[in-house]
């Protein structure tokens, strides 16, 4: 079955430390997405990339890193400069193309304390 | 003001019952428009585009005014398994989505 993946579902850390979170595609999909939701908010972009080795500075792109060295993994870094990294992160890619319906994965749920 | 904005709920339908979402926009210039689903600590999926002419999938309607910038989920006949946050999701000038921050339902026996 085709999807993404994100690993783990839920992480913890310790503030000051860095942490990177996994995501991975099987659909052949040549954009990839990350997103940030906090309670009682909409989605907020974070980076995004349209092409293997080329990627985007979304909204709230302070404090994050990603990479993007295969066109089925995006990688995001959430780095000690992160003010409040507490948050549910979510990964989707699509095709890139205009109204192209992005594809979500189940999500990480990282707590930094 | 907000580029997305939906009323945040909840709403509290009986089974059955008729319910409908507002949504209004900020930027004129947007193009594509979509409800999404999200259910409790789950990852959105997509429930229906938004056409200009309005379109209809089974018990669920959505309509677009671009006069007034506002776009509607209509529900009929709910069913418990529609209790979810219900997100409105709008483009960009550059297509990136904008989203809104849900409206949640909660359909009671």
């Amino acid at each position: 079955d085709g999807g993404i993946t994100q690993s783990p579902k839920y992480l913890f850390r310790k503030e000051g430390q860095n942490v990177t979170l996994s995501c991975e595609q099987n659909l052949n999909h040549d954009a990839m997405y990350w997103y940030r939701q906090d309670p009682g908010q909409g989605l907020r972009l974070i980076y995004y990339s349209q092409i293997v080795n080329d990627f985007q500075k979304g909204d709230i792109a302070e404090g994050y890193s990603v990479s993007r060295e295969k066109k089925e993994s995006f990688p995001l870094t959430v780095t000690s400069a992160q003010k409040n990294p507490t948050a549910f992160y979510l990964c989707a890619s699509n095709t890139g193309t205009v109204n192209s319906e992005q594809y979500f994965g189940p999500g990480t749920r990282l707590t930094v304390t | 003001r907000k580029e997305v904005e939906q009323d945040p709920g909840p709403f509290n339908v009986p089974e059955g019952a008729t319910v409908a979402f507002n949504c209004t926009y900020s930027n004129s210039a947007s193009q594509s428009f979509f409800w999404y689903r999200q259910d409790c600590r789950k990852e959105p999926k997509l429930l229906m585009s938004v056409y200009s002419s309005g379109n209809e999938d089974g018990r669920f309607t959505a309509q677009l005014n671009r006069a007034s910038q506002y776009i509607s989920l209509l529900i009929r006949d709910s069913k418990l398994s529609d209790s979810a946050t219900y997100l409105c999701v709008v483009t960009d000038s550059n297509y990136q989505l904008i989203w809104g921050a849900g409206t949640k339902l909660i359909i009671k026996p």
